[in-house]
């Protein structure tokens, strides 16, 4: 079972440049999130979407974007990459439609800004 | 707004030793809690959930967690641990809005085994 793929597992980038992370999910979940890890913070969230063709703001939004074309697809786009953005990217997503349930995570984008 | 503390950063112990692991949230509502693991390298999987009813919920690999309202803890227990169980734990809260699951998690705890 594939659940959620995340591309790619790992990348380096040159401050300034632009990049997007790509997520998969095959549950057929409405609704799907962006979470950066940093030592000592956890996870907190960037952006999600509760369903195809919205999205919103998380707790740290800013140097990000995302799009939600269709159900499966929430990439994750850095227009200007700065080396504070340098923290590993986990996509989730969830069935939220009907009743409390857990969110569901990929493998994770390890991202260096240099 | 929510949050969620995790006092203990590292914690080490002995294999076969019990286990417990704290998890301290602020939260106006009924909250929603959630413990997740993270092996090292890996992706975050699920241990177990509350969501109503019995505050001692079982979960996966032998876990469980006790939900406290009194003491706003949903701290997670192992009678005896393994080798295996080395990796990094999260607590997390579902921030209640019906419309998703987004999640607010503590800074995690590391244990080593």
């Amino acid at each position: 079972t594939a659940g959620i793929t995340q591309a790619p597992t790992s990348q380096i980038l040159a401050a300034g440049r632009s990049m997007t992370l790509r997520c998969t999910q095959d549950m057929r979940h409405n609704a799907m999130y962006w979470y950066r890890q940093d030592l000592g913070l956890g996870l907190r969230l960037i952006h999600y979407s509760n369903t195809a063709g919205t999205t919103g703001k998380g707790e740290v939004p800013d140097g990000y974007s995302v799009s939600r074309a269709n159900t499966d697809d929430f990439p994750l786009t850095l227009a200007s990459a700065v080396p504070s953005q340098t923290s590993v990217y986990f996509c989730a997503s969830s069935d939220s439609k009907n009743s409390r349930t857990e969110a569901f995570f990929g493998q994770g984008t390890r991202l260096t800004v240099v | 707004a929510q949050s969620v503390t995790q006092p203990d950063i590292h914690i080490t112990v002995s294999e076969g030793a019990s286990l417990e692991l704290r998890c301290n949230y602020s939260y106006g509502a009924t909250p929603y809690l959630f413990w997740y693991v993270q092996s090292p390298g890996q992706g975050l999987q699920l241990l177990l959930k509350y969501f109503s009813g019995d505050t001692l919920v079982q979960g996966i690999k032998g876990f469980e967690a006790e939900f406290k309202r009194s003491q706003s803890s949903f701290n997670l227990r192992k009678p005896s641990v393994h080798w295996s169980d080395a990796a990094e734990y999260f607590c997390a809260v579902d921030d209640d809005n019906n419309a998703g699951n987004m999640l607010t998690f503590g800074g995690g705890t590391r244990l080593m085994v």
